[in-house]
């Protein structure tokens, strides 16, 4: 099984502040990873695909990078619609998709 | 626009099957590419991915619940369906149902219904 961590586990932040979520696949995953947000008591809702592919719709503020094992969500200017817990989510094993555990933002 | 929504009951007893339905509107489940799924979420914890399907009929499980699930296709009705037998207290979660968009570079769950809180319990 593809394991995925995220770091940090939560983090405060301020309004504007430029927010840096880091993701880790246990083996290489080429750059099927996908990040996404979730607001409490809704269901999440897609951010990025393919780890630097905007979905439609989603701001650009939002950006991913990374490939093989690493990789980086970044606000680049945090709002307060933002504050939200978002996961990273590896598509390289079509058998087993999996989710990290999430990276909580909340307000500094 | 595309929605899903999930249905079915709120409240299972240990030992039972858990049964939902999503329901597509807004554009066909036939279409090419696009795969079917659920995931599901227990309450204060991460989301895990139960399977998806093809209108065709293939499917793919999570190997730690394939022994349970089983994914179903009503292409007729614009639906598909989940279920999980011998629940436990564990199955306890909000399941969602999702539109898994499916290609050679990529796949990622696009579209979700909100999610359904299903609870185990006698």
């Amino acid at each position: 099984d593809i394991q995925m961590t995220q770091s940090p586990s939560s983090l405060s932040a301020s309004v504007g502040d430029r927010v840096t979520i880091t993701c880790r696949a246990s083996q290489s995953i080429s750059s099927y990873l996908n990040w996404y947000q979730q607001k409490p008591g809704k269901a999440p809702k897609l951010l990025i695909y393919a780890a630097s592919s905007l979905q439609s719709g989603v701001p650009s503020r939002f950006s991913g990078s990374g490939s093989g094992t690493d990789f980086t969500l970044t606000i680049s200017s945090l709002q307060p619609e933002d504050f939200a817990t978002y996961y990273c989510q590896q598509s390289y094993h079509t058998l087993l998709f999996t989710f990290g555990p999430g990276t909580k933002v909340d307000i500094k | 626009q595309l929605q899903l929504q999930e249905s079915g009951p709120g409240l299972v007893k240990p030992s039972e099957t858990l049964s939902l339905t999503c329901t597509v509107s807004g554009g066909s489940i036939s279409r090419n590419n696009y795969y079917w799924g659920w995931i599901r979420q227990p309450p204060g914890k991460g989301l895990e991915w139960i399977g998806s399907m093809y209108y065709s009929g293939s499917t793919y499980y999570n190997p730690s619940l394939k022994s349970r699930v089983i994914i179903s296709v009503d292409t007729s009705k614009n639906q598909f369906s989940l279920k999980l037998s011998s629940v436990t207290a564990a199955d306890t979660a909000v399941y969602y149902c999702a539109r898994h968009a499916w290609s050679s570079a990529s796949n990622e769950f696009d579209i979700w219904g909100q999610g359904t809180m299903v609870t185990v319990s006698s």
